[in-house]
């Protein structure tokens, strides 16, 4: 079975300062790991993922998230905010090969003050 | 490619009614998942096909709710009779095996 915690349910940041989202993880198999995005009124937009290849990701928007076996964690960082970075972002673990179901995590909201 | 695409975007009903939400997943995803998204429980996977077949229909909350996929191009999810509890955004979502998932933009259903 899979599970993911995100610690820390809002994260203030200001503008043009690093951003530090935290996901640990649970998983009985090698996982795969997703960073998600929402904004307002949307849908979840797929930031970076890792699949067992390069453990530091690169994703869109300037994020990128390093896998962290031995600490079971796959945090998300950007070096400096933007405005626009304010949204709710998830943390999703899947079973890693073949068939997938996606387990999410409760969410982070940040927020991004000037 | 349109993305996966969700109708309707906005549902009102009177409790008791039916209510029936629509998804189109992107060409070629073998996979599709409906999930629920409110305040107070966060995302909650519902239910998921693998190839048009029902794999796993253990999150969704009893009998009024039900889901289809008849072909690999549609899926509905079905709730009958509604009650004011099931206000929600339900959110469909696709993906190639090994891939993240497409979301799309989700349903807003409320139940008065």
């Amino acid at each position: 079975a899979q599970s993911v915690t995100q610690l820390g349910s809002h994260v203030s940041v200001s503008e043009g300062a690093l951003v530090l989202l935290r996901c640990n993880y649970s998983s009985s198999v090698p996982p795969y790991l997703f960073w998600y995005v929402q904004y307002p009124n949307q849908g979840l937009q797929l930031l970076l993922k890792y699949t067992s290849a390069a453990t530091l990701v690169k994703g869109i928007n300037g994020f990128e998230a390093e896998f962290k076996k031995s600490e079971t964690s796959f945090h998300l960082t950007k070096p400096s905010a933007h405005m626009s970075d304010a949204a709710e972002y998830f943390c999703a673990v899947s079973g890693g090969t073949g068939f997938q179901k996606l387990v999410f995590g409760t969410g982070t909201r940040l927020l991004v003050s000037p | 490619d349109a993305g996966v695409i969700q109708s309707p975007r906005h549902e009102v009903t009177e409790m008791g009614q039916e209510v029936t939400l629509r998804c189109k997943p992107i060409s070629g995803h073998n996979s599709l998942f409906w999930y629920r998204q409110t305040m107070m429980r966060g995302l909650e996977l519902l239910i998921y096909f693998n190839n048009n077949v029902p794999i796993d229909d253990s999150g969704m909350p009893e009998d009024r709710f039900s889901a289809k996929m008849p072909n690999a191009s549609f899926s509905t999810l079905k709730i009958q009779p509604s009650e004011p509890r099931d206000s929600a955004v339900y959110f469909c979502a696709s993906s190639q095996t090994g891939g993240g998932y497409t979301f799309g933009s989700g349903t807003r259903l409320t139940v008065v």
